[in-house]
């Protein structure tokens, strides 16, 4: 049971190239968040996904799309990724209710982009 | 929207000493989670605490809901508690769009 899996680990993008971030979970969960992380901050939700076949915008959206591809996966698009972009970024899964209230991350995506 | 506040940013502790670290929130809120990100960058959920008292070993926390903060407390520290603790919060809704605040970097030294 490996909980929330991200991939890649690490990336080294130029300005202007294009890349997706995937997220897999098997836990059976309904919604799945990205969250990224820069320097001396806390976590901010770029996106997330209630269910199957929906997704959200969150606090910062631009530059991001996201793809619901089944309930197990949920992927996160640079399209021309730019050094502001650079961060680390967290896939999350929360189980359906607050009743246990633990969230799930990922290990994580060290992004760098040049 | 909702704003979190952690103090303090900073801690330096030695080993086997006390420390309670504070989490103020803006507004209301229906879900509180104290995480802690350890040296390698995993980040675990300690507690999921909209209100009152929970404890889990070394490590309790309390949240006053109606003063709109918590207080995440640690007992006889160890290096392994080493790293940066974050308090999250949701103000509505039925999901985890959590805000966090911008954590407490602790350094637990032998």
């Amino acid at each position: 049971n490996a909980g929330v899996t991200q991939t890649p680990k690490f990336q080294v993008l130029k300005t202007g190239q294009s890349m997706t971030l995937q997220c897999a979970q098997d836990m059976n969960h309904n919604s799945m968040y990205w969250y990224r992380q820069d320097p001396g901050m806390g976590l901010r939700l770029i996106y997330y996904s209630a269910s199957e076949g929906t997704t959200d915008k969150g606090e910062v959206p631009n530059g991001y799309n996201v793809s619901r591809l089944n309930k197990r996966e949920f992927s996160l698009r640079l399209e021309s990724a730019a050094p502001s972009q650079t961060s680390v970024y967290f896939c999350a899964s929360p189980p359906g209710s607050f009743a246990t209230g633990e969230l799930f991350f990922g290990e994580g995506s060290r992004l760098t982009v040049l | 929207g909702i704003q979190v506040e952690q103090s303090p940013p900073d801690l330096i502790l030695q080993e086997g000493a006390n420390s309670t670290l504070r989490c103020n929130f803006s507004d209301s809120v229906n879900n509180l989670q104290w995480f802690h990100q350890n040296p390698w960058g995993q980040l675990i959920n300690l507690f999921y605490i909209p209100s009152g008292t929970k404890q889990n070993g070394r490590l309790s926390a309390t949240t006053v809901a109606t003063e709109r903060y918590s207080l995440l407390y640690i007992s006889s520290s160890q290096t392994t508690d080493s790293g940066v603790y974050f308090c999250a919060v949701n103000s509505g809704g039925s999901n985890y769009k959590l805000t966090f605040g911008k954590g407490t970097l602790l350094t637990v030294n032998p």
